[in-house]
């Protein structure tokens, strides 16, 4: 079976401090993509980095970082300088690539509940 | 550019009633998935369209659940006759052919069955 599994249901940070949130995956699959989504009590599911798996190179986006490891099949995201806005609901999935153009469902963790703190 | 738009943000019904959720994708967006969320855990796909043809329903609970997508563009979900379990939140996502497979959230529509 194709999962996603966050071991963290829960973190907490001080603001402007550093925070790693773990996520494991189990695909047979060798072309896919990762995403960190991040869901705030809107319930707005907002893309926050994506990696290719592909690619060794591990992605960031201005505070968001990602460490990659595909043999390991682990891909955590780490914040830095955590502000207010970053508490959310933090949700780690992949899509397989189909080929050409289309791709699949997401499949999503569980999530993990992150609280900044002033 | 707008986003995806779904309505109604909220609905509570009780149990053996019908409900229908609305989704305009973004435009432009071929494909569309209606996604299930039950409160603790993280989305599980219903229903995949490609433009208005149907690419994965497998997880759809066919008995009770209903989607359409006629022309290509806005979807309906329908779920009738409604049962306790399907209190969650349904959202809709799009995707475009070349957006690298990101796909694009709407704020989704919390159901109560009560």
């Amino acid at each position: 079976a194709q999962t996603v599994t966050q071991s963290q249901p829960e973190m907490s940070v001080q603001e402007a401090e550093t925070v790693t949130l773990s996520c494991t995956y189990d695909t047979s699959e060798n072309n896919y993509y990762l995403f960190w989504y991040k869901q705030p009590p809107s319930r707005q599911m907002i893309l926050v980095i994506r990696q290719e798996a592909y690619k060794q190179q591990n992605a960031t986006e201005n505070r968001f970082s990602v460490n990659f490891q595909k043999a390991a099949k682990s891909f955590s995201l780490k914040i830095s300088d955590s502000q207010l806005g970053d508490t959310a609901m933090y949700f780690c999935a992949y899509v397989i690539n189909a080929g050409g153009t289309s791709y699949g469902k997401l499949t999503f963790g569980q999530g993990t509940i992150l609280t900044v703190h002033p | 550019e707008a986003g995806v738009a779904q309505s109604p943000r909220y609905k509570i019904i009780e149990k053996r009633q019908s409900v229908a959720f609305w989704c305009n994708p973004i435009s432009g967006h071929a494909t569309l998935y209606w996604y299930q969320q039950i409160l603790g855990q993280g989305p599980k796909l219903l229903i995949q369209f490609q433009n208005n043809g149907v690419v994965d329903d497998s997880q759809l609970p066919k008995d009770r659940f209903s989607a359409e997508r006629l022309k290509g563009v806005d979807s309906t979900l329908k779920i009738q006759p409604a049962k306790l379990e399907d209190s969650a939140v349904y959202l809709c996502a799009s995707s475009h052919q070349d957006s690298k497979n990101i796909q694009y959230f709407g704020a989704g529509t919390r159901l109560s069955v009560l």
